[in-house]
């Protein structure tokens, strides 16, 4: 069975830190993999697309990374905000999408 | 800017009605699929389709049917709603085919927090 793993389960840092999120899968046949930032109560929002044959993905703070023989994934975020604090979700894309548990970030002013 | 909309954010019914859950999205995907999300437990499929009037069972599908009728529609069918139905509700997606593989971006609703008393 596909299982995807994320760690931490929960963060709480300081604003102005830099900090890393951890994702593992156990079936490396993936075709892409996906972070989301999720806010409570809300929908899911897609923030970087990884293709299985890249090694990494940026958009502005964010940078995604990918190492799909090893099943890990990291998603690294840069000088933190009180407003990235959210549910952040990892998706492995086989034929559908199969999620881990999420992080819980928590970024204090 | 791509869309996924569902067609209710909060929804409450009664134990033993039959509730309709409606996606639509503007797209032209072919892929769409219906997840709940319960803390603890994450979000789990409950089913999906890879193109009109095709359907397959995720990991949950007992207690709930679909229906695609239509590409831009996915509706998600609680046949006799019971409490441990109670969940936020999620609809994503994504174009895709055995064919061409299925490499690109997933897209999320908002979600529809489904109560049932």
């Amino acid at each position: 069975k596909q299982e995807v793993t994320q760690i931490p389960a929960a963060l709480s840092v300081p604003e102005g830190e830099n900090l890393v999120l951890n994702c593992s899968f156990t079936d490396s046949a993936i075709y892409n993999l996906q972070w989301f930032r999720q806010d409570p109560g809300k929908g899911l929002t897609s923030l970087l697309l990884i293709q299985s044959s890249q090694r990494e993905q940026t958009s502005g703070r964010l940078n995604a990374s990918l190492d799909k023989s090893s099943g890990r994934s990291t998603l690294y975020i840069a000088a933190s905000q009180p407003g990235d604090s959210a549910t952040y979700l990892c998706a492995v894309r086989y034929s559908t999408l199969t999620f881990g548990k999420g992080t819980m970030l928590l970024v204090s002013p | 800017d791509v869309k996924v909309t569902q067609s209710s954010r909060y929804l409450v019914k009664r134990t033993g009605e039959k509730v309709f859950l409606e996606c639509v999205q503007d797209m032209d995907h072919e892929n769409m699929f219906w997840y709940r999300q319960d803390p603890g437990l994450g979000l789990r499929l409950i089913y999906f389709s890879y193109d009109v009037k095709m359907k397959e069972k995720g990991d949950i599908p007992e207690g709930y049917s679909v229906s695609r009728e239509k590409k831009e529609r996915f509706s998600l069918i609680l046949e006799s709603a019971s409490t441990n139905q109670t969940s936020m509700y999620l609809c994503a997606s994504a174009s895709g085919s055995r064919f061409r593989g299925f490499n690109t971006e997933a897209f999320f609703g908002q979600g529809t927090r489904l109560t049932v008393v």
